[in-house]
């Protein structure tokens, strides 16, 4: 089974901090997404990377960016912490054209 | 109009009950379809794909609809570890999710 592997489970940071959400996953896949997640609003993709060293923005890239410097790494980067990025964040990856795997998910709080 | 939509529910159903769950979709590009299912407090998990000539897992059973653009996915003989939220998907150019059904199966 592939696996995709979240660095943290549960993050609380402050306000203008930059923060580094890490994503790994185990089967040389291509593909590899960023979500968030937030109650009535669903899943919705912020960036992914077709490959290493490419990025594409989602629907929602504002306060965010990324990084793929190694296929099996997906890095999700806030410049600057917000409160409205108080989050449930999902990384998921995918080869060809079926379903996502996802990583376990980090909740990311800003204070 | 969301590109994906579900009834949020809750669906409160009895064990042993039959549920059926519709979600829509407005991109009649759309290529691919799926059922995800998510607990509490845990990641998206892949139920099945669904087929245009419907599919049946078990007691889980997926249909498309490609005319009038919705998928439904049918529950039958529920149980407990049934409850959960169980999220439409629909491929484009990107997957798509919906917010998700929730679903609650009692004793």
């Amino acid at each position: 089974d592939v696996k995709v592997t979240q660095s943290s489970r549960y993050l609380v940071k402050r306000t203008g901090e930059k923060v580094f959400l890490e994503c790994v996953q185990d089967m040389d896949h291509e593909n590899m997404f960023w979500y968030r997640q937030d109650p009535g609003l669903g899943l919705r993709l912020i960036y992914f990377s077709y490959d290493v060293k490419m990025k594409e923005k989602g629907d929602i890239p504002e306060g965010y960016s990324v990084s793929r410097e190694k296929k099996e790494r997906f890095s999700l980067i806030l410049e600057s912490a917000s409160t409205n990025q108080t989050s449930m964040y999902l990384c998921a990856s995918i080869q060809g054209g079926r379903g996502y795997t996802f990583g376990s998910g980090t909740r990311l709080t800003v204070v | 109009r969301k590109e994906v939509e579900q009834d949020p529910g809750p669906f409160n159903v009895p064990e042993g009950a039959t549920v059926a769950f519709n979600c829509t979709y407005s991109n009649s590009a759309s290529q691919s379809f799926f059922w995800y299912r998510q607990d509490c407090r845990k990641e998206p998990k892949l139920l099945m794909s669904v087929y245009s000539s419907g599919n049946e897992d078990g007691r889980f059973t997926a249909q498309l609809n490609r005319a009038s653009q919705y998928i439904s996915l049918l529950i039958r003989d529920s149980k407990l570890s049934d409850s959960a939220t169980y999220l439409c998907v629909v491929l484009t150019d990107k997957l798509i999710f919906g917010t998700g059904t929730r679903l609650q199966v009692f004793p």
